[in-house]
């Protein structure tokens, strides 16, 4: 497509309940980052996918988060047992793919609003 | 770890002024550095990138330099209107890092 896009661009749910966070990046992208922001704060990393190399998952805040992706496709970033503290909303950018010292620059998706009540 | 500072973090201004936002990086091996601007409840739109080779962007009433060896970006909003008035994010692309600063945000008035 011709931007990042991700689904749903909101979502309530239950304190406990899982939810899963749809990105689809542009074609032909390798790189991936999912960001969390909290109101009023800014972009937290959670990971990174690049091609087929194992993601950097050093952003994840508990083991409660995971996501995946398959070589260049859709990412899903999943939440169990959600809690309050992870309303904010969750950003999606991609890249292609580094190579040398330039790269091409990130783009954005809209966003997820993510709620737990 | 390459940590990135955006000054100042709140800007107000009236319409029409000239203004510069800060942005400085601790490490200096970088591939890039890319301004964005956000909208309240919005994502993220990129205004400008410039490689680690180059010095400046431009486009339209926006300017951009980039200071790899002191680490130092600056971003330069001419003719301000209140459609400007948004969060102003600096980013800073290194080998599988993007590192965000805090923002400026932007008031312009009429």
């Amino acid at each position: 497509g011709a931007g990042v896009s991700q689904s749903p661009s909101n979502k309530v749910t239950e304190k406990g309940k899982d939810v899963e966070l749809r990105c689809d990046p542009i074609s032909g992208h390798t790189a991936l980052y999912w960001y969390r922001q909290r109101l009023g704060q800014g972009l937290e990393f959670l990971i990174y996918f690049q091609g087929n190399s194992a993601p950097d998952k050093s952003g994840l805040p508990s083991d409660r988060f995971s996501a995946e992706r398959t070589g260049e496709s859709v990412s899903t970033l999943t939440i169990q047992r959600t809690q309050q503290e992870d309303s904010a909303v969750y950003l999606c950018a991609s890249s292609l793919e580094i190579s040398g010292t330039d790269n091409y620059g990130y783009t954005f998706g809209s966003g997820t609003r993510l709620t737990v009540v | 770890k390459q940590e990135v500072t955006q000054i100042p973090a709140a800007l107000s201004v009236p319409e029409g002024e000239n203004l510069v936002l800060n942005c400085s990086f601790t490490d200096s091996a970088i591939y890039n550095l890319q301004w964005f601007r956000q909208d309240p409840g919005k994502g993220l739109t990129s205004l400008l990138l410039i490689q680690s080779s180059q010095r400046e962007q431009t486009s339209g009433r926006l300017n951009a330099s980039l200071d790899k060896s002191s680490g130092r970006s600056t971003l330069y909003i001419a003719a301000s209107q209140p459609g400007d008035s948004a969060t102003y994010l600096c980013a800073v692309s290194g080998y599988s890092t993007l590192t965000f600063g805090k923002g400026t945000m932007l008031l312009v008035s009429p």
